[in-house]
């Protein structure tokens, strides 16, 4: 069964601070992505990544960077965190045969105080 | 690129009737449309999807239909139940392989519908 990790379910950060989080998935697959949840908007593409060391902008970008040394692992970066940043994040992984069905991780609900 | 929209955004039924949930995209280019069902607390989780070249897939008690001339696709679940009562996101993408058979797209979700099935 595929898992997809979030290393923490609950985050509390001030606004400016720099903020990682951190997502691990076990089962070798190629494609990685970063969503973030809101009520009333659904699941918003922020960055995502079809192999190691390669990146690709989603729909809202703004505010974050991504990282992905290894395949396994990646990782999203709030550079200063701000108020409207709070959010749920969800990180998800696919294969590149059968790249649509997306594998999702648990999830970290985020506050940026 | 993409928008998907969704409606309604919350919807009550009784246990036993029918619910249907429904989603227009603006990219006539979109090939693939799946549904994701995300319980509460858990984690979203692919339940049925439907590629363009069908109009209309079947699982058991839940069935999606397509209609590319209109551009929107909907989901049907019947005999509903409690363990039904979930938050449903449709998305859709253009698929595309490349002559490796490497398969990619990028999935554009729709806002959500709250489904709540009362006993």
């Amino acid at each position: 069964d595929v898992k997809v990790t979030q290393s923490s379910r609950y985050l509390v950060k001030r606004t400016g601070e720099k903020v990682f989080l951190e997502c691990v998935q076990d089962m070798d697959h190629e494609n990685m992505f970063w969503y973030r949840q809101d009520p009333g908007l659904g699941l918003r593409l922020i960055y995502f990544s079809y192999d190691v060391k390669m990146k690709e902008k989603g729909d809202i970008p703004e505010g974050y960077s991504v990282s992905r040394e290894k395949k396994e692992r990646f990782s999203l970066i709030l550079e200063s965190a701000s108020t409207n940043q709070t959010s749920m994040y969800l990180c998800a992984s696919s294969t590149r045969v059968a790249n649509e069905k997306l594998f999702f991780g648990s999830g970290t609900q985020l506050s940026v105080l | 690129g993409e928008n998907v929209e969704q409606h309604p955004s919350t919807l009550s039924v009784q246990e036993g009737d029918s619910a249907v949930i429904k989603c227009t995209y603006s990219d006539s280019a979109s090939n693939y449309f799946p549904w994701y069902k995300q319980e509460l607390g858990k984690r979203p989780q692919l339940i049925i999807d439907i590629r363009s070249n069908v109009g209309e897939k079947k699982d058991q008690r839940i069935a999606v239909t397509l209609n590319k001339t209109a551009k929107h696709f909907s989901l049907h679940i019947t005999e509903t139940q409690p363990e039904d009562s979930a938050v449903y996101f449709c998305a859709a993408t253009i698929s595309r392989t490349n002559a490796g058979g490497t398969s990619y797209g990028k999935l554009t979700f729709g806002q959500g519908t709250i489904l709540t099935v009362h006993p």
